[in-house]
């Protein structure tokens, strides 16, 4: 079973200031991807940056970074000049072969102006 | 269509009827997703389409849940005699082939209201 683990439930971060959100996960899969999703008031998901497990490199999308550690199964989001469209929930998800995320608990980001 | 697409927005039901929540994907994606996001449980998988046919219905908590697909296109969760445990927002996502290679897309669910 694969596991998704959040748990800070909410976080706060002064705009223009770096956040970094934790999550852990637990799989027994060799090939895997993780995800960073992003759920404004509007419900829909939006993905935010992807890594796959078997690259080393952390992957990277404008603003937003990941701190990828294989062997400690972390997966951290980091996002530098946090702007108020930033505020919404912020899942950590993965998934295997089965194509079926999981998804950790969510945290709760709020930007202050 | 430009994205996934998923109606009603809002449903309100009594408690006991049977309701019916539509997704309707990216046009030509093959693989689709449904997900329940609950307060007390998180988000959870539900079922998972290839085309027709569900090769992973593990998530589905009762036999009062079924879902189907057809044309490859369209799909609906069907919830019969509804109970309040099922009031939650319901995810639909699509992909083209496998979304963990290809990426899901989501439609911004359904808010199901059991009372």
């Amino acid at each position: 079973a694969q596991t998704v683990t959040q748990s800070q439930p909410e976080m706060s971060v002064q705009e223009a200031e770096t956040v970094t959100l934790s999550c852990t996960y637990d799989t027994s899969e060799s090939n895997y991807y993780l995800f960073w999703y992003k759920q404004p008031p509007s419900r829909q998901m939006i993905l935010v940056i992807r890594q796959e497990a078997y690259k080393q490199q952390n992957a990277t999308e404008n603003r937003f970074s990941v701190n990828f550690q294989k062997a400690a199964k972390s997966f951290s989001l980091k996002i530098s000049d946090s702007q108020l469209g930033d505020t919404a929930m912020y899942f950590c998800a993965l998934t295997g072969a089965n194509s079926k995320l999981t998804f950790g608990k969510g945290i709760t980001l709020s930007v202050r102006p | 269509g430009a994205g996934v697409s998923q109606s009603p927005s809002n449903k309100v039901t009594e408690k006991g009827k049977d309701v019916e929540l539509r997704c309707d994907p990216i046009s030509g994606h093959t693989a689709l997703y449904w997900y329940r996001q609950s307060l007390g449980q998180g988000l959870e998988f539900l079922i998972y389409f290839q085309g027709n046919s569900a090769p992973d219905k593990s998530g589905l908590p009762s036999d009062r849940f079924s879902a189907e697909r057809t044309g490859g296109s369209v799909s609906t969760l069907t919830i019969q005699r509804t109970q309040q445990e099922d009031s939650a927002v319901y995810l639909c996502a699509s992909s083209w082939g496998t979304g963990e290679v290809y990426g899901y897309t989501f439609g911004s669910g359904t808010r199901l209201t059991v009372v």
